[in-house]
């Protein structure tokens, strides 16, 4: 693994189903970020952590949540899927807050039919 | 609450020079970020400033002003590998313009 790795590329999911993407990154990065990312609204902030074991709410954080047990991985679920969260998600890390520089992952493709 | 700006869509000749405005509105300030994204692609980090003034690197070149709450980026000699979108990104709450569409064309 080198940098920050997202699966899977891309999914169809049927609405009502549950749906983890995952997010694993190499370089010892203390925070790491979900976003989503639709056409005309930019890059949208779905959840963050700091730090292993802590999380905290972005801009759009309904219908998904997060967990940190580690500092490589940071999954993110959608537990009952719906057509709204149809989107292309990155993950991304940075060394320290928000204040770094951040890495971005290659994207993972949801559509929710 | 947290306002970003920029143009959408711009356009541009092969070899010349182009201004990406930003302005933003936020509550905390530590400093702004450009990325570049590719279409299909993740963005990558370009620059990052957190004083007031220029910074050059390369072709690429970012100005801040935190009084007046702008940046710019300048791109030069542009080539047809820099249509891309730009998306600027104050510091504070992790919340990203919605980019502009750069095309450049031969």
């Amino acid at each position: 693994i080198a940098g920050i790795t997202q699966a899977p590329t891309s999914q169809i999911l049927a609405a009502g189903r549950r749906m983890t993407l995952r997010c694993t990154q190499d370089m010892r990065h203390n925070a790491m970020y979900w976003y989503r990312q639709d056409l005309g609204l930019g890059l949208r902030l779905i959840h963050y952590s700091n730090t292993a074991g802590t999380t905290g709410k972005g801009e759009v954080p309904d219908g998904y949540s997060v967990s940190r047990a580690n500092t490589d991985d940071f999954p993110l679920t959608l537990a009952s899927a719906v057509p709204s969260q149809t989107s292309v998600y990155f993950c991304a890390s940075s060394r320290g807050s928000s204040y770094n520089e951040q890495f971005f992952g290659p994207g993972t493709r949801l559509t929710v039919l | 609450g947290q306002n970003i700006d920029q143009p959408t869509e711009m356009t541009a000749t092969e070899g010349a020079i182009v201004q990406i405005n930003c302005t933003y509105q936020t509550s905390g300030f530590n400093g702004l970020f450009w990325y570049q994204q590719h279409a299909g692609e993740a963005p990558t980090f370009l620059s990052y400033n957190v004083l007031d003034g220029l910074e050059e690197k390369g072709r690429f070149s970012s100005f801040l002003s935190r009084s007046k709450g702008y940046s710019y980026l300048l791109l030069k000699e542009l080539q047809m590998k820099d249509s891309a979108s730009y998306l600027c990104a104050p510091t504070d709450k992790l919340i990203f313009g919605t980019g502009t569409r750069l095309q450049v064309f031969p």
